[in-house]
Order: structure tokens, then sequence, then C-alpha cells
């Protein structure tokens, strides 16, 4: 079983919808949770991180953390062209000192 | 400018050949890593480095160097390249934790190996 797994999508909404994005990973010791966005031919870029459960909010950009379910997710709302991308789920753990991705979900919305 | 700067952007090259990619931060940060991009696998950290003269192995470290003689710079080599090592190579740094950002990534280089 793989630590993180990620629905691979790729996911094709109108604009304006609200996406939900998931992970689930399998190892207790990590601590960090991030997601990154990652446009076509650059780095990816943080969005959003956390190290509790529970729900934080960035604008239109929510992430969910269930530590017990072990499983995060994002939400994006009132979807925008320019949302457009790769997105990423994370773990870190201090142990490790390095992060553990997800396999990516291909976001597009389309006008 | 401050940031993480990767280059070549672009690389083409033969197998068997050697190939170097080119790290370069401006953040002091001590932590660095070499991540390798494929479809289907997401991103596979290759090796890091904790501090100068400090390196470790990832999930995929074989057929590739590192060394870290700078805090700042971080080259990867290929001393062979195999068409299997055809990916997109992302380089990235850290200070661990000490704000919000864990890891801040290059743009890549895209390396075809014929």
């Amino acid at each position: 079983q793989k630590e993180v797994e990620q629905d691979p999508g790729p996911l094709s909404v109108p604009e304006g919808a609200i996406v939900s994005l998931n992970c689930t990973y399998s190892n207790s010791a990590f601590q960090y949770f991030m997601w990154y966005r990652q446009y076509s031919r650059k780095g990816p870029e943080l969005l959003m991180y956390t190290y509790s459960s529970g729900n934080k909010e960035d604008g239109r950009f929510t992430a969910q953390v269930d530590k017990s379910s072990k499983y995060i997710s994002l939400f994006i709302r009132d979807s925008q062209p320019s949302d457009s991308a790769t997105y990423l789920c994370a773990w870190w753990g201090t142990s490790y000192g390095k992060l553990t991705f997800g396999q990516g979900t291909i976001l597009t919305v389309h006008p | 400018d401050a940031g993480i700067t990767q280059s070549p952007r672009y690389k083409i090259t033969e197998t068997g050949r050697q190939v170097t990619l080119m790290c370069h931060q401006t953040w002091s940060h001590s932590y660095m890593f070499w991540y390798r991009q494929d479809l289907g696998h997401g991103l596979r950290l290759i090796y890091y480095s904790a501090a100068a003269d400090i390196t470790d192995k990832g999930e995929v470290p074989d057929g590739y160097v590192v060394s870290r003689s700078k805090t700042e710079n971080f080259p990867l080599t290929l001393e062979s390249a195999t068409r299997s090592q055809t990916s997109v190579y992302f380089c990235a740094s850290s200070d661990l934790g000490q704000d919000e950002q864990p890891q801040h990534f290059g743009d890549g280089t895209r390396l075809s190996i014929l």
C-alpha cells in the first residue's frame, strides 16, 4: 500500500463549481499536511498548510484534515479557469525531514 | 533575485552520457531536495541534503549522484543516463518548517534521454 493515495482525476468542472480534492494516507507519523498547486511547466507552490484536524480557510480554499480517518480534502469554492492546475497533497513528519506526495489530480475549470 | 534556480530548463542527451543538473538557492536554507516527476507517480524523492557535506538517499536514488560542498548549491548528476531517467526534475529547499512554506520549489529541468 502506498503511503499516500490521491484520486487521480482528471477532473473537469464548469466555472463557479465547488471542487473537492481528496487524499488518504497510511502513516500515523505524518504530522503536517499540505496542498500544493502546480501550473503547467512550473514548480509546485504551497496553497495550504496545517498540522491539526479540522478546517482551515484561505479565501476560496478550505483544507480539511481528519487524522482519525487519515483523510484530507481541499475544497475550492467558486472555481475559476485560473484554478486549472495539478493539485498535490503532501505530508511531512518531522522524524523524516522530507515530504511525501500524492500522485496529483489534474483539474480543469472551463468557462 | 531571491529564490531557487534550476539550470538548464531543458536538456536532451543520449544514453550513456553524463548529465549534471544544477540547483542554486539564495535563502541559505539548510535542507535541499531533488525530486523527479513522472505521470502516474507524482513527485518522488531522489536525494536530499540536511546541510553542506551531508546527503542521504530518497525513494529512487539508483543511477544518481549528488554533492553539496556549499549550502546554496545542490547539483544532481546522472553518471550514465538511461531512457528511464527521462523525466522532469525539481529541486527544492527548506528551513524545515521555520516559516509557513516548508519547501520552495524551482521550476524544473525537463530532461529527455534518447
